[in-house]
């Protein structure tokens, strides 16, 4: 069985503050990760995946395999940065890869 | 080109009643997905077409609803005998990696509402 966990339903920082979303998950084998993003008012898209190692609008996450953890940062925090992030693992079930969502965690940033 | 569309964007409906969501890919996409969204919830998987077949279909809830994929392009996901506890957004993704890999591309959601 695949799950993800975000403990965090919402997160208040104020604009230039660093953000760390939390995300833990547990798969047996070895996971693909996501962070998929959904700004206000508009569809759920992909925000950045471990294997591609980059860096999306200043926000990155590092797959730590020994915590199981997939946490997203950002130093300085901007005001655009508000919307409903989600952490995802795709997984291997039955021949294909199945993607499990976690519960979400809205960032507010404070002006 | 054009992303994933979903019809109705918003569905009201009585207890009881049988209704159908539409979902149309993006062009050669040959990967769908449809996921449940409740409140406070993030997506649930409900169930996966590669092609025209459903290669996972697990997450459908029981009997009562159902999805098809004729052609390998536009689906449908069926619900019939709506309960109260369906009411939720209704997602639906298409990606082109085969095997379920690759990113997956978000429709904008069926708001379904039964009174």
């Amino acid at each position: 069985a695949q799950r993800v966990t975000q403990p965090e339903k919402l997160l208040s920082v104020f604009k230039g503050a660093p953000v760390e979303l939390k995300c833990n998950y547990s798969y047996s084998g070895s996971p693909e990760l996501f962070w998929y993003v959904q700004y206000s008012r508009q569809r759920l898209q992909l925000l950045l995946r471990h294997i591609s190692r980059e860096s999306i609008k200043g926000f990155t996450a590092d797959l730590n395999k020994g915590e199981t953890s997939f946490h997203l940062k950002k130093p300085f925090a901007q005001e655009e940065d508000s919307a409903m992030y989600y952490c995802a693992l795709s997984g291997h079930s039955g021949g294909y890869q199945k993607v499990t969502f976690g519960t979400g965690t809205k960032l507010q940033v404070i002006p | 080109g054009a992303g994933v569309s979903q019809t109705p964007s918003n569905k009201v409906t009585e207890k009881g009643k049988y209704v159908e969501l539409r979902c149309d890919p993006i062009s050669g996409h040959t990967a769908l997905y449809w996921y449940r969204q409740s409140l406070g919830q993030g997506p649930e998987f409900l169930i996966y077409f590669q092609g025209t077949g459903a290669a996972d279909d697990s997450g459908l809830p029981n009997d009562r609803f159902f999805a098809v994929r004729p052609e390998g392009s536009v689906s449908t996901l069926k619900i019939q005998r709506t309960e109260r506890g369906d009411s939720a957004v209704y997602l639906c993704a298409s990606s082109s990696g085969g095997g379920g890999s690759g990113t997956q591309y978000f429709g904008p959601g069926t708001r379904l509402t039964v009174l």
